[in-house]
């Protein structure tokens, strides 16, 4: 069964740094890319960055390109997000996402989700 | 960046009848359109990919069709565990983008 934990999520001021992680089991990991997803409290889903099997295949959402960060640790069968420069919009629950296929498709199984609230 | 643009935003329906969600694409993303079913207080769950392949599990009372820029979530005849937010995503340009989501809800 595939499992997706996510951890590092809290209360952080604007303009600080956070770092998600998500533990990956269940799967091959290093088979599958993975997503960042987020969703605003009562809003809709919004993608935040993938990463392809490899690592050769990156890419962000332009609302965070440039302060987010995505690695993965195919070793550790871990997905990381490293978050600077938070801003108060980027408040949301983000899940952590295993895609379909090697590459940026279609994320084929989820996470919980961890809460990331930025407020001063 | 694509923009999908879904409709209605909430459709009002009873059990047992037909649902017809609509996702429309700023510019054509050939056939690499997905779709999501979201249940309150749970992480969205893949339904259909490629416009019109259904992901493993999923009933075939969930029917995905379209190309180009215009795409349709189809439900043949609502069970109670439909009612639910729908959302369709593309993934024929980076970066991937989701549509705003379309609420089917007990009429």
């Amino acid at each position: 069964e595939v499992q997706l934990v996510e951890s590092g999520g809290g209360l952080v001021q604007p303009g600080r740094s956070l770092r998600l992680s998500c533990e990956a089991s269940g799967f091959t990991f290093d088979d599958y890319a993975m997503h960042w997803v987020r969703q605003a409290p009562g809003k809709g889903l919004e993608w935040v960055s993938g990463i392809s099997w490899n690592t050769r295949i990156i890419v962000y959402a332009n609302s965070v390109k440039g302060r987010f960060t995505i690695s993965r640790d195919n070793g550790k069968n871990s997905l990381y997000l490293q978050m600077n420069s938070l801003r108060v919009e980027d408040t949301a629950l983000y899940y952590c996402g295993k895609d379909r296929s090697p590459n940026l498709e279609a994320v084929g199984a989820w996470g919980h989700g961890i809460l990331v609230t930025v407020s001063s | 960046e694509i923009v999908l643009t879904q409709s209605p935003a909430t459709l009002s329906l009873s059990p047992g009848e037909r649902a017809t969600l609509s996702c429309r694409a700023s510019q054509s993303v050939s056939n690499y359109l997905v779709w999501y079913q979201q249940k309150p207080g749970q992480a969205p769950r893949l339904l259909i990919y490629d416009a019109f392949i259904r992901a493993t599990g999923i009933p075939d009372r969930f029917r995905g069709s379209g190309s180009g820029t215009d795409f349709t979530l189809t439900i043949s005849s609502l069970e109670p565990e439909d009612f639910a937010v729908y959302y369709c995503q593309q993934r024929s340009h980076w970066p991937l983008t989701f549509g705003q989501g379309t609420r089917v809800e007990i009429k």
